[in-house]
């Protein structure tokens, strides 16, 4: 049974370009959140897709959008990069009583 | 909304000793979880424990609803323990958003 799967691994990125990372959840979950967690802190929730919409979106900008496909998979993306935005982005699907399920992360570094 | 503190911030053991790291929310929740961050960023799921007590090997959590804490009991700790733990609780929102504390950052020496 596979895990909460998301690539690419690492990334480096300039200011001002834009970025799309991918999740895909563990098998029988159709629910997925993304995170960002920044150097020294705690993951801050960025926004959760289910059913193919975006259901609760935390305090990050427009920048931030998502998308979820039919297959449950996500993609986040980030128009227009910050410094700031270097982080690294977890992504997380819900189990059966509502419990949290993280993948391994993507480092995104912007130069 | 809802405060999550955790505490200590930080922890030094030698290997063999037994440590508690503890957890305080400020509102009732319908979810938490203690999780491992390990030196490479994936955060490990330990327990979900909204109340109670669980043991799983050397790692044992309770969980005290009515009283808005919870504690991660670690013994006989081993250098692969070192990392961070993290306690998350559920908003209680219809996403289930995880509120993530602050961590305690742990460091076991050989």
């Amino acid at each position: 049974d596979a895990g909460v799967t998301q690539s690419p691994t690492h990334l480096i990125k300039t200011r001002g370009q834009q970025v799309t990372l991918r999740c895909s959840p563990k098998s029988g979950h159709d629910t997925v959140s993304w995170y960002q967690q920044a150097l020294g802190q705690g993951p801050q929730f960025i926004f959760q897709y289910y059913e193919e919409e975006e259901r609760q979106r935390g305090n990050f900008p427009d920048r931030f959008s998502g998308h979820q496909f039919p297959n449950y998979s996500s993609e986040l993306n980030v128009n227009a990069l910050l410094l700031g935005d270097s982080a690294l982005y977890l992504c997380a699907s819900r189990g059966l009583v509502n419990e949290q399920y993280f993948g391994p992360g993507t480092r995104l570094t912007v130069t | 909304g809802i405060q999550v503190e955790q505490s200590p911030p930080d922890l030094i053991l030698q290997e063999g000793a037994n440590s508690t790291l503890r957890c305080n929310f400020s509102d009732s929740v319908n979810n938490l979880q203690w999780f491992h961050q390990n030196p490479w960023g994936q955060l490990i799921n330990l327990f979900y424990i909204p109340s109670g007590t669980k043991q799983n090997g050397r790692l044992s959590a309770t969980t005290v609803a009515t009283e808005r804490y919870s504690l991660l009991y670690i013994s006989s700790s081993q250098t692969t323990d070192s990392g961070v733990y993290f306690c998350a609780v559920d908003d209680g929102g219809a996403t289930n958003k995880l509120i993530f504390g602050t961590g305690t950052l742990l460091a076991v020496q050989p």
